[in-house]
């Protein structure tokens, strides 16, 4: 079955580093794999998303990338900030009926000490 | 702006109290989705619409069912609760098709089963 693998382990960082966070993906081959934010008692909000045929994509501070072949797709924070702590979950889509619907990763916890 | 509302914010009932959660949405997306996230795990689907076409997860338990009445609004009702329904129930839109499938959540309604 379609399994999605996050550290489950908080990653605890100091503020200015690069966080590096990783997802990690059996049995899919996605068209393109998304990144979303999730803040305690809050719903996820979307961050990025990177297709296929790219290795990496950018915006900001952030930064993706997308290895098919070790089917692996790493999310990095450059310049943290303690404002960046939060969970991190990635998310795969599944097509069914027509559309995607998206199966998710529990998440890896980013806290950025100052 | 546009977005997703979900009501209340937080719901406590007793066990095998009939509840509703709501959602409304002013994206006039196509498809609309209820998700149950326990703590440090990972939001599972628990069914969608795409427009008026319900779509039940195969592990979706019985008690749980949805109603969307309009493009707007979508209801979760959970007929008889139990102590393990306690959970966020997060619900979410997207435009539908192969776009790309990016979801857009509402803040979630915390359940509490007493």
């Amino acid at each position: 079955s379609q399994k999605i693998e996050q550290n489950s382990e908080a990653l605890n960082i100091q503020e200015g580093k690069t966080a590096t966070l990783t997802c990690n993906y059996t049995n899919y081959s996605p068209a393109y794999l998304q990144w979303y934010r999730q803040d305690p008692g809050r719903g996820p909000v979307f961050l990025l998303l990177i297709r296929e045929n790219e290795k990496e994509k950018r915006k900001e501070r952030l930064k993706v990338t997308f290895d098919t072949t070790l089917k692996q797709s790493l999310f990095h924070i450059t310049a943290s900030q303690p404002a960046d702590s939060a969970t991190y979950l990635c998310a795969l889509p599944q097509f069914s009926g027509g559309y995607n619907k998206l199966i998710f990763g529990a998440g890896t916890r980013l806290a950025v000490h100052p | 702006d546009a977005m997703v509302i979900q009501n209340p914010r937080y719901q406590v009932t007793q066990f095998g109290k009939p509840v509703t959660l709501s959602c409304s949405q002013t994206l006039n997306h196509n498809v609309m989705y209820w998700y149950q996230q326990k703590s440090s795990q990972a939001p599972k689907l628990l069914f969608h619409y795409y427009d008026k076409d319900f779509n039940n997860e195969a592990d979706t338990p019985d008690n749980f069912q949805s109603r969307r009445p309009n493009t707007s609004f979508c209801f979760l009702d959970i007929r008889s609760p139990g102590l393990g329904d306690a959970a966020m129930y997060l619900c979410a839109t997207s435009r539908g098709g192969t776009s790309g499938g990016t979801q857009y959540f509402g803040p979630g309604t915390r359940l509490t089963v007493l």
